[in-house]
């Protein structure tokens, strides 16, 4: 099962542009991170924020964390070519032996030149 | 260099001939995973192991197997490959899990099953 789901599913957006992209999830959480996927390459961290954490900002990218409404949103500025990719939340849930990954389906962003 | 090592990069195989696809990491990581990918599904967690001889079930183990005796290698096996197992396949490995630890992937293994 998902613990994580990406909206938009996919998004165009020119060169310049911000883009942003948001995950729902399901149940509590530690830690919630995004990842960055170039076309069948394996992911790439790009930034974690925990859970007492609400914003958190790396280059051109910003996060927030709302945990009562169990969501966060990943935005990119002044974006680039280079941008395009899809990317994806990653959230913990508790297991058997400790926590565990759990990957959202994925926002394929373009960014058209 | 710290990486996570898969191969093969590209399979092409029958249906019902065994198969093993190998993972090593060589970050002295806890934690290794097992994910295959499908247009539209996502990422979906095969098995996942959070230290030697210890492993679970992630969302879809059917019709696979794992093993974890030496920290650094987690293969995954098919013992009898089918046609719906063809999919993109990405291991992946991080210190250890609970404590914010990100994940490290291999460059994925292109499975096709015919």
């Amino acid at each position: 099962s998902q613990q994580g789901e990406e909206d938009p599913q996919a998004l165009s957006i020119q060169e310049g542009e911000n883009a942003t992209m948001n995950c729902s999830y399901k149940t509590s959480i530690n830690n919630l991170q995004w990842y960055r996927q170039n076309s069948g390459r394996g992911l790439v961290h790009l930034i974690l924020i925990r859970s007492n954490e609400r914003e958190k900002h790396s280059g051109r990218l910003r996060v927030t964390l709302d945990t009562s409404k169990k969501s966060s949103s990943l935005l990119i500025t002044a974006s680039r070519a280079a941008d395009t990719a899809s990317y994806f939340c990653a959230t913990d849930v508790r297991v058997n032996y400790g926590q565990n990954f759990v990957f959202g389906p994925g926002t394929r962003l373009s960014v058209l030149p | 260099e710290a990486q996570v090592t898969q191969n093969p990069r590209y399979l092409i195989t029958v249906t019902g001939k065994k198969l093993t696809v190998t993972c090593s990491q060589n970050m002295n990581h806890e934690y290794m995973s097992w994910y295959r990918q499908d247009p539209g599904l996502g990422l979906r967690q095969i098995y996942y192991s959070m230290n030697v001889e210890v492993t679970d079930k992630g969302d879809v183990p059917e019709g696979y197997k794992v093993s974890r005796k030496e920290k650094r290698n987690f293969p995954l096996i098919l013992e009898s490959p089918s046609p719906n197992q063809t999919s993109l396949y990405f291991c992946a490995s991080s210190l250890i899990w609970g404590a914010g630890e990100k994940l490290f992937f291999g460059s994925g293994t292109q499975l096709s099953v015919l």
